[in-house]
């Protein structure tokens, strides 16, 4: 079974700028997340889909911050314009939909530096 | 305001020997907790996982012990091996998803398995 993957593995990109990361859950996992963790501090969560539709989009920071998930299968995080703050590390996990418990499996993250 | 605590940032533990990783969580709401490993460059990976409705789960060298009146969850690794030196997360989520909401992390302790 393939793991979440996520593309790209790193960005680097100046404030102002767009950036657009992607995530491909497990085949068959209906749950998808976003979390990101900033330098020294702990993994933050995002937003939820469960499906194609946003379950919890609390973690977001602001608008400009821009999640899909097309078809209910990959999704994809657009930030949009960057800012210094926006530098960390986004993470991607999925999970399938069985109850009453299940855990999430995360990607490799992708670094994104703005500078 | 954090809600999910790992006091310890890192642990120094001899191979062969116990390794006893804490955290504590102020949110009484919390009813599904988490451990996760983290190499560098890499995605956290799920390592085991404890309702609140149990005190002890158990998985091979891995067992989480919860104690809700103190909101306070720890990890023991026995006996401790060197690929066992990596970041290691407490996380927590609310409500009867059982792990499929939204994760809250720690911020993790680094664990260091000496020879």
């Amino acid at each position: 079974e393939a793991g979440v993957t996520q593309f790209p593995s790193h960005s680097v990109i100046e404030k102002g700028q767009t950036v657009t990361l992607r995530c491909d859950p497990i085949s068959g996992h209906d749950n998808l997340y976003w979390y990101r963790r900033v330098m020294g501090k702990e993994i933050k969560f995002l937003l939820h889909f469960v499906k194609e539709s946003k379950q919890d989009e609390s973690g977001m920071p602001n608008n400009r911050f821009l999640a899909e998930r097309t078809g209910g299968t990959y999704s994809t995080l657009k930030v949009q314009p960057a800012e210094l703050e926006d530098s960390g590390v986004y993470f991607c996990a999925s999970s399938r939909r069985v109850l009453p418990y299940n855990e999430q499996f995360f990607g490799p993250g992708t670094r994104l530096t703005v500078l | 305001d954090q809600q999910v605590k790992q006091n310890s940032p890192s642990l120094s533990v001899q191979e062969g020997r116990i390794s006893i990783l804490n955290c504590d969580y102020t949110n009484s709401m919390f009813d599904y907790f988490l451990w996760y490993k983290k190499y560098p460059a890499e995605g956290p990976t799920f390592l085991i996982s404890i309702s609140s409705i149990k005190d002890k789960n158990e998985d091979g060298r891995f067992t989480v012990f919860l104690n809700k009146s103190a909101k306070h969850l720890s990890l023991h690794i026995v006996p401790s091996q060197p690929g066992d030196s990596a970041v290691y997360f407490c996380a927590a989520s609310e409500g009867s998803g059982g792990g499929a909401d939204g994760l809250t992390f720690g911020k993790g302790t680094h664990l260091i398995i000496q020879p």
